[in-house]
């Protein structure tokens, strides 16, 4: 069956530093592919999405590129602030056939710090 | 409107009660579904509505009811919970029932936090 497998956290960075949240995928087919942050005691919020191979999604800095050949969609940003702590999670959205089914992965939690 | 909506935000419910949650969009989305959150875990889904029609029922105890009554709500009925069935519970709605559409993606609201004691 499908599976995401995320980077374990929780990920401790100071303000301005480079983050990589590391996300592999296994799945049938073409996924479409989703990060989505929970920020403390709300639901979740869309981050960012790619529905093919190459594609680029992108927001608020954040980016991530689905990559087919190594089943991938890692996330990225260049510089994070303090509020950007929170728990992000990758998702894949796979086929049960009439209607749509998220797998998550565990979820990683991102702490940023002065 | 792009909201997802739920009420109560704060439910607290004894083992004997009768309690609902209550999901609502008005984005014209024909998909619905309830999760359900652990502390430090991601949702497990729990049920999905496509066209107001039950389609998804992930082996969820029968304590646990979930309802539809329109495109727009949808409900889930609470009955002889157990403690451990304390968790955040988050509806979403997706546009496109269908997997693979380009309306995939699904849209949460803030949650339901549910204890029971």
């Amino acid at each position: 069956g499908d599976s995401v497998t995320q980077m374990e956290g929780p990920v401790t960075l100071s303000e301005e530093a480079f983050l990589t949240i590391n996300c592999t995928y296994t799945a049938t087919g073409y996924p479409s592919l989703f990060w989505y942050v929970q920020y403390p005691g709300e639901g979740l919020q869309l981050l960012l999405k790619a529905t093919k191979a190459d594609d680029k999604g992108s927001n608020k800095g954040f980016e991530a590129t689905y990559r087919k050949e190594t089943t991938s969609f890692h996330l990225e940003k260049g510089s994070v602030q303090v509020s950007d702590s929170a728990v992000y999670f990758c998702a894949l959205h796979g086929n049960t056939g009439t209607a749509s089914k998220l797998t998550f992965g565990t979820g990683t939690r991102l702490q940023v710090t002065l | 409107d792009t909201e997802v909506t739920q009420t109560p935000k704060h439910l607290v419910m004894g083992m004997t009660n009768k309690k609902s949650l209550k999901c609502e969009q008005h984005m014209g989305h024909r998909a619905m579904y309830w999760y359900k959150q652990k502390a430090k875990k991601p949702p497990e889904l729990m049920f999905v509505y496509s066209y107001e029609k039950l389609s998804i029922n992930e082996s969820v105890p029968s304590r646990f009811s979930p309802e539809c009554p329109n495109s727009s709500l949808l409900n889930l009925h609470l009955h002889a919970l157990q403690p451990e069935d304390s968790a955040l519970y988050l509806c979403a709605s997706s546009q496109d029932p269908q997997a693979g559409g380009p309306g995939n993606e699904q849209f949460f609201g803030p949650g339901t936090r549910l204890t029971v004691l």
